[in-house]
């Protein structure tokens, strides 16, 4: 069965900290990966996708994700945490032609000053 | 360019009503999503047209729930009647062209939120 694991529920980083939010996947054919982010009263943004090449993904605002297939996972990391990335994270996989996406349940952040 | 739109950002209703959300597209968008989260749940698809043809419709809870997309530009979805568990977000995303996917994504809207009481 196609689906999504976000462990982490809540997460709370200091401002300047770096950040690393987990997502395992399990999909039974070749995964494309995406990571989206919703931000209060504003609709998902794609921060990255990934789906063939260099395992490493740079996105937007500064996060980078990186596919590992031995562990069926796509985490996403931030070197240094801004208060503006307070959001709610959601990890998505899907099929090559991007038909239809299976979400985690989304991970929230919260960022002290 | 203008985003994916959603009207109504919120809607209450009582347990039997109907309610209809609407979802504009990216102008010249021919693929059109919709999804929905249940309170603090994944995002589940519910369906998938491309134009005004229904591609995939495997993600709908039950017959109460009719999606629309009449010329292949916008669409709506109604809940008749809408039952206490159809409360949540209401998301529509929309795409160009989906066999391209170094160029492709899926871009959402705001989500509606649908409170049944």
């Amino acid at each position: 069965a196609q689906s999504v694991t976000q462990p982490d529920i809540h997460i709370t980083v200091s401002e300047g900290a770096s950040l690393e939010l987990r997502c395992n996947y399990s999909y039974g054919a070749t995964p494309y990966l995406f990571w989206y982010v919703q931000s209060p009263g504003q609709g998902l943004q794609l921060l990255l996708k990934y789906f063939s090449g260099d395992t490493l993904v740079q996105g937007i605002k500064g996060f980078e994700a990186e596919f590992k297939r031995s562990q069926s996972s796509f985490n996403l990391r931030k070197p240094s945490v801004h208060w503006s990335d307070a959001a709610e994270y959601f990890c998505a996989v899907g099929p090559y032609n991007f038909n239809k996406f299976y979400f985690g349940s989304g991970t929230k952040l919260n960022v002290k000053p | 360019e203008a985003g994916v739109t959603q009207f109504p950002s919120h809607s209450v209703i009582e347990k039997g009503q109907t309610v209809t959300l609407r979802c504009d597209p990216i102008s010249g968008h021919d693929n059109l999503y919709w999804y929905r989260r249940v309170m603090g749940k994944e995002i589940k698809f519910l369906l998938h047209f491309v134009k005004e043809s229904k591609q995939d419709e495997s993600g709908m809870p039950n017959n109460r729930f009719l999606a629309e997309r009449t010329g292949g530009t916008y669409s709506t979805l109604k809940v008749q009647p809408a039952e206490l568990e159809d409360s949540g977000v209401y998301f529509c995303a929309s795409s160009q062209d989906s066999a391209n996917p170094s160029t492709d994504t899926q871009y959402f809207g705001p989500g509606t939120r649908l409170t049944v009481l």
